[in-house]
């Protein structure tokens, strides 16, 4: 069983809607949480950086963590079609600035149609 | 500002020979990373390293060599290409400091025949 657990998708939703993405971890020494956009044929960007449990929104996306079920979301509201693309959960166990490494999902394919 | 950029882009090789990918940032972070995609298995850790001269294996670091001479370059080399090393690899970098995560180059789309 892998690490972190990411359904692939595809996910295709109408433009406006809410996107919900997940991931399912088993290592319970994560503290860290992030979310990564990749575009196609293009290098992952972080979209979302969160520490431990609980919420935090930055525009149209929210990140989740809840540490308990070791599941966590990314919303996106008002979806529009640029947000198409592959999004990563990422995870580690102590600050990525101290060379912890990161475990990636296996990435969700989004597209938002018109 | 040109970050972290990686080269070549796309390459096509052997089977058995041996090929170098480039990474180079300008950010002067500390910590840089080579990764693999590949379709099912998400990102996969091959090397890092915490500073010049200062490497460590990944994941998946079977057949593959890195060095660290410069702060700001990271070359990956393949020794002796297999057909499973057909990937794509991307290079991060992260700097020391709070709560940096990882900067990803553009990526280098390899094939080997």
């Amino acid at each position: 069983q892998k690490e972190v657990e990411q359904d692939p998708g595809p996910l295709s939703v109408p433009e406006g809607a809410i996107v919900s993405l997940n991931c399912t971890y088993s290592n319970s020494a994560f503290q860290y949480f992030m979310w990564y956009r990749q575009y196609s044929r293009k290098g992952p960007e972080l979209l979302m950086y969160t520490y431990s449990s609980g919420n935090k929104e930055d525009g149209r996306f929210t990140a989740q963590v809840d540490k308990s079920s070791k599941y966590i979301s990314l919303f996106i509201r008002d979806s529009q079609p640029s947000d198409s693309a592959t999004y990563l959960c990422a995870m580690s166990e102590g600050l990525t600035g101290g060379g912890n490494k990161l475990t990636f999902g296996t990435g969700t394919q989004l597209k938002v149609e018109l | 500002d040109a970050g972290i950029t990686q080269s070549p882009r796309y390459k096509i090789t052997e089977t058995g020979r041996q090929v170098t990918l480039m990474c180079h940032q300008t950010w002067s972070h500390s910590y840089m990373f080579w990764y693999r995609q590949d379709l099912g298995h998400g990102l996969r850790l091959i090397y890092y390293s915490a500073a010049a001269d200062i490497t460590d294996k990944g994941e998946v670091s079977d057949g593959y060599v890195v060095s660290r001479s410069k702060t700001e370059n990271f070359p990956l080399t393949l020794e002796s290409a297999t057909r499973s090393q057909t990937s794509v690899y991307f290079c991060a970098s992260s700097s020391l400091a709070g709560r940096e995560t990882q900067y990803f180059g553009p990526g280098t789309r390899l094939l080997v025949l």
